[in-house]
């Protein structure tokens, strides 16, 4: 089958530590994307990457990192540097990063900071 | 001004109604525009793309008007299953898509 995987589905992280979510696509998309959602509000861009080796910053990337060795993965790491990182964490993929194109979405993963 | 405002409702309705969603946009270049639905904890589904000459798709018909800058849902004979949070969403040239915060709908018996 094809489309977006996200691990693990729900991640429970102490204060001050670091933790990476992964992201698989086999669409061969060529874009993906992260976004947070937080409860009752919309989706805000943290990272996305047009292409393997290369990504952008998007509207909230403080505190988070991302890379793209490979087209297939795209994985996010949320740094102890962001303040409030409980939230709900979506990946998306798109043919490529004309604005035309859709996006589609992993299942996501839901962070806990305790 | 946020580039994309939605009201949040909810918009509650009986089976069988006709509800309509406005999305308003603020940037006059915005090139693509979509309809996703999103259910409780659950990712955002795409539902549809709107089209210059306004689509449909069984019960629900999208439009866009550029020179008022939204674009509209349409849900026609409204089912329990209906009930979701639905996201609109706006393309413009190689950037990510920016969306809109949602609209909830309940469908009620």
């Amino acid at each position: 089958d094809g489309g977006i995987t996200q691990s693990p589905k729900y991640l429970f992280r102490k204060e001050g530590q670091n933790v990476t979510l992964s992201c698989e696509q086999n669409l061969n998309h060529d874009a993906m994307y992260w976004y947070r959602q937080d409860p009752g509000q919309g989706l805000r861009l943290i990272y996305y990457s047009q292409i393997v080796n290369d990504f952008q910053k998007g509207d909230i990337a403080e505190g988070y990192s991302v890379s793209r060795e490979k087209k297939e993965s795209f994985p996010l790491t949320v740094t102890s540097a962001q303040k409030n990182p409980t939230a709900f964490y979506l990946c998306a993929s798109s043919i490529d990063s004309g604005g035309a194109n859709e996006q589609f979405f992993g299942p996501g993963t839901r962070l806990t900071v305790l | 001004r946020k580039e994309v405002e939605q009201d949040p409702g909810p918009f509650n309705v009986p089976e069988g109604a006709t509800v309509a969603f406005n999305c308003t946009y603020s940037n006059s270049a915005s090139q693509s525009f979509f309809w996703y639905r999103q259910d409780c904890r659950k990712e955002p589904k795409l539902l549809m793309s709107v089209y210059s000459s306004g689509n449909e798709d069984g019960r629900f018909t999208a439009q866009l008007n550029r020179a008022s800058q939204y674009i509209s849902l349409l849900i026609r004979d409204s089912k329990l299953s209906d009930s979701a949070t639905y996201l609109c969403a706006l393309g413009r040239g190689r950037r990510a898509l920016t969306f809109g915060s949602g609209t909830r709908l309940q469908v009620q018996p």
